[in-house]
């Protein structure tokens, strides 16, 4: 089956640093991958979809120039935290659509949990 | 904008027990999709309905979709404990291309 993996699962670093973390397709191209931030006891938020070779699309909210969205290979899209604040603290996860299927699943990533001191 | 919107937010139930989750839309949806989150844990893919009156079951669970009514249930039949976790839906809307918005979430507990 399709396999999404994020590196790294978890990361502290202090306020002020930039973080990035990679989402890869393992066995697939994903032609789209999208970017969710989950707070404790909340539910998912989309932050931005990402295309390979193109830029991003941002949600509503969301900085384009505090996240930067890469998205160079059809298996992989890279996550920055560009001077990350507690605020920031956040659950981290992509997912990756293949495109295929009439767009029917998006496989999610285990997340990457982020703490900023 | 699309508003999706979980009943209950929270759900305590006792082993053995039924019960139904809800799942109500604001607009015009391609494809609705149940998903299971565990403490710590990325989300795990439970349904894909794709078509109204589409159902589909696996193990305890059954869901279902009412596209007329903007409206989906996750059924829940003789609960066992191992289904305790969050459990969200999340909506494709017709014009989002692809791109998922969630519900806040339901919190099952299983008691034994």
């Amino acid at each position: 089956g399709a396999v999404v993996s994020q590196h790294p699962s978890w990361v502290i670093c202090k306020s002020g640093t930039s973080v990035k973390i990679e989402c890869r397709s393992l066995d697939f191209q994903a032609t789209t991958m999208f970017w969710y931030r989950q707070f404790p006891k909340q539910s998912l938020m989309l932050m931005a979809t990402s295309n390979e070779g193109s830029k991003a699309t941002y949600e509503q909210g969301v900085e384009k120039d505090k996240f930067l969205i890469n998205h160079a290979s059809l298996t992989l899209s890279t996550l920055t935290v560009t001077s990350a604040h507690p605020e920031d603290s956040s659950f981290y996860i992509c997912s990756a659509d293949d495109g295929l299927a009439g767009r029917e699943t998006q496989y999610f990533g285990p997340g990457t949990r982020l703490l900023v001191l | 904008e699309l508003k999706v919107e979980q009943n209950p937010l929270f759900l305590s139930m006792q082993e053995g027990k039924n019960y139904t989750i809800y799942c109500n839309y604001s607009t015009t949806s391609d494809r609705l999709y149940w998903y299971r989150q565990d403490p710590g844990k990325s989300l795990e893919s439970l349904f894909v309905l794709l078509s109204n009156g589409a159902v589909k079951q696996e193990g305890r669970l059954m869901a279902s979709l009412d596209t007329k009514a903007r409206l989906s249930t996750l059924h829940i039949t003789a609960a066992v404990h191992d289904l305790s976790a969050t459990y969200f839906c999340a909506v494709d809307g017709e014009t989002s291309g692809s791109r998922l918005t969630f519900g806040e979430g339901t919190q099952l507990t299983v008691n034994p």
